[in-house]
């Protein structure tokens, strides 16, 4: 089955500074990745998606980058809030199931 | 846009409690909807697929007898966690995937605390 990895588990980051992070999947039936912010306690929200016949997509500051041949997507924060602090996932959905990533702790500093 | 409704947002019980958490989407109609679950700090796992008028597909590791999901109808399905012992404690999350679309986001709910005592 599908596996998602995603590095790293933690992340830094002083205000306006950049912030990317990295995930692999190994289902080559893969073909759409999404990409979550979670907040203490409440529900997974969509920022960002892309789908296996796009190579990048940007929604202002976010942009993700998917590279189907390696396997790798990748999501790219610019210009960093403290309001962007947050647990963000990485998911790849073969056949419908949203297999997710290990998750990433963003911590932006004012 | 797609809502979905989970019920409830938590629950505090004593151990061997049987618990249902109802999952409803409210403007759409869902034949596919997925139960998760997440340990504190850690990430989402998929526990089971639930189809409209279907048996439910569990994931490996998951009991079903110990986790029953019904989806009787196109908005509404339904975990019922069994005689819930501590270690079942855990946030448990619902999202729904509208009609029979694929790569589509997956609409998730506001998710329920459990707590076993």
């Amino acid at each position: 089955g599908e596996n998602v990895e995603q590095h790293p588990s933690t992340l830094s980051v002083q205000e306006g500074d950049s912030a990317v992070i990295k995930c692999t999947y190994s289902d080559s039936a893969s073909n759409y990745f999404p990409w979550y912010k979670q907040e203490l306690g409440k529900r997974p929200q969509l920022i960002i998606d892309i789908r296996s016949n796009v190579g990048e997509k940007k929604d202002q500051r976010i942009a993700v980058t998917l590279n189907k041949t390696a396997k790798h997507f990748s999501l790219h924060i610019t210009e960093t809030q403290p309001e962007d602090s947050a647990v963000y996932f990485c998911a790849a959905q073969p056949n419908d199931k949203l297999i997710f990533g290990t998750g990433t702790r963003l911590q932006v500093f004012p | 846009g797609a809502v979905v409704s989970q019920h409830p947002s938590r629950v505090i019980c004593k151990s061997g409690t049987s618990v249902k958490i109802e999952c409803r989407s409210l403007d759409f109609q869902a034949t596919t909807m997925f139960w998760y679950r997440q340990f504190p700090k850690q990430s989402l796992m998929l526990m089971a697929t639930s189809n409209e008028g279907s048996k439910a597909t569990y994931e490996q590791g998951v009991e079903k007898d110990k986790f029953l999901i019904n989806h009787a109808s196109l908005t509404l399905s339904t975990l019922t966690v069994t005689s819930a012992h501590p270690e079942d404690s855990s946030f448990y999350i619902c999202s729904a995937l509208p009609g029979s679309s694929s790569n589509q986001p997956q609409h998730f709910g506001d998710g329920t605390r459990l707590s076993i005592l």
